[in-house]
């Protein structure tokens, strides 16, 4: 069964303190693998696309890598208005188009 | 370029009544999906519409049903309304036919059914 995994469910930082969100996936062939920003009450802001292990891509104090496994969304030295929820999605290889997505990790972050 | 919209912003309906939400898609893109987000939890995939027919649909009931117009926008309709289906309704458009795979989602319609 195709299946996404987040953790931690919740992370508070202090500003400058950076970290690693993880997203973990069980999928029948990956066609893509996809992280949104959701702030509270909105739909998911898209971030990122990955196709490949190895890739990596990166926005501001994001960056996004990928393995055959997992995902990791790095962040460098946050600020408050990062404090929102991520969601991690995949599309499986053959899929109508569907997106997975995991519960997201909420993120905190304090002045 | 155009963002993708929905509307209504917000619904109030009763058990047992119907409701239709409605979506335009992003300037340039043919396919439309429609997602399910309970609080707390991430979207769950409804159905998929690419140029005007059901391109997949996802693990819920026949009373959920939507339709694809030639202007590429799109309606989700749900009957016999159940508590359980109290959530925010996702839209997302994107470039279908193997084109591209990112979806890019609207702001959403909170329904609460009492």
């Amino acid at each position: 069964e195709d299946q996404v995994t987040q953790s931690p469910e919740a992370l508070r930082l202090q500003e400058g303190e950076s970290s690693s969100l993880n997203c973990s996936y069980t999928v029948s062939g990956l066609r893509g693998l996809f992280w949104y920003r959701q702030d509270p009450g909105k739909g998911p802001e898209f971030l990122f696309t990955l196709y490949s292990a190895g890739e990596e891509k990166e926005k501001e104090r994001l960056k996004a890598t990928l393995t055959k496994k997992e995902s990791f969304l790095h962040i460098t030295a946050p600020k408050p208005e990062d404090s929102a929820t991520y969601l991690c999605a995949v599309q499986p290889g053959g899929s109508q188009g569907n997106l997975i997505f995991g519960k997201g990790t909420k993120l905190s972050v304090k002045p | 370029e155009t963002g993708v919209t929905q509307s209504p912003t917000h619904l109030i309906k009763t058990r047992g009544q119907q409701v239709t939400l409605r979506c335009s898609s992003q300037s340039g893109h043919n396919t439309v999906s429609w997602y399910q987000q309970a609080l707390g939890q991430g979207p769950q995939f409804i159905f998929q519409y690419y140029r005007e027919e059901e391109n997949g649909r996802g693990n819920f009931p026949p009373r959920f049903s939507g339709l694809q117009f030639p202007n590429y926008s799109s309606e989700l309709n749900v009957n016999a309304l159940e508590l359980d289906d109290s959530a925010l309704y996702l839209c997302a458009s994107s470039l279908g036919g193997g084109v591209s795979y990112e979806q890019y989602f609207g702001p959403g319609t909170r329904l609460t059914v009492t």
